[in-house]
């Protein structure tokens, strides 16, 4: 297995545009998990998604930011309009079963915004 | 409120020394306990975690980890360190608020001298 594939690897955009970040899970993962990662605040979960359901989105900083699963194998996040404070670098997870298991990550998106 | 503390930013060691990156938890119950270590430019890889039974558990690579509940600690240990163990290290405790949840520690640098 490949392992979980994001695209792109770097994104660099001006504020105010959409910005739209992919994730290919592990095939028969049921969880996905998107965190973002920040020197200011280190990792912190986005939402997670249990069989392309979301379950928690608590973590979603602002109404900019929404994701997305229409199946098992794909899955987005959208800020719309980006700015900024929204540069990190963005993962995301799969697992089996939710966090009890090992979460394999994939090697991330380092989003840039102007 | 759950948290996890890693108090060393960085740490800088020789090669074929010891090793020992310190994490401790604050948790209402018997907490899942996990190591992650992030290459440079990667994402983050599971090396062991900690649900139950024997409080010494073995990982990936060579490391290890001990679970003291008395000092709500979960440090990780490696008797010999390599070059290519030079990475981010990164504690996690979870599930939280009922959610399939981790809350990942600040992160500890590691540099290895050769």
């Amino acid at each position: 297995d490949a392992g979980v594939i994001q695209s792109p690897r770097h994104e660099v955009t001006e504020m105010g545009q959409e910005v739209t970040l992919r994730c290919k899970p592990i095939s028969g993962h049921d969880y996905l998990f998107w965190y973002r990662q920040t020197m200011m605040r280190g990792l912190e979960l986005l939402i997670y998604f249990n069989n392309n359901v979301p379950i928690d989105d608590s973590g979603m900083p602002e109404d900019r930011f929404s994701a997305k699963m229409p199946n098992a194998s794909f899955s987005t996040l959208k800020i719309q309009p980006s700015e900024p404070r929204d540069s990190a670098v963005y993962f995301c997870a799969s697992s089996v079963g939710g966090s009890y298991n090992e979460q394999f990550f994939g090697p991330g998106t380092r989003l840039t915004v102007l | 409120a759950q948290s996890v503390t890693q108090p060393d930013i960085h740490i800088t060691v020789s090669e074929g020394a010891s090793l020992e990156l310190r994490c401790n938890y604050s948790y209402g119950a018997t907490p899942y306990l996990f190591w992650y270590v992030q290459s440079p430019g990667q994402g983050l890889q599971l090396l062991l975690k900690y649900f139950s039974g024997d409080t010494l558990v073995q990982g990936i690579k060579g490391f290890e980890a001990e679970f003291k509940r008395s000092q709500s600690s979960f440090n990780l240990r490696k008797p010999s360190v390599h070059w290519s163990d030079a990475a981010e290290y990164f504690c996690a405790v979870g599930p939280t608020s009922g959610t399939y949840k981790y809350i990942f520690g600040t992160g500890t640098r590691l540099k290895v001298l050769a």
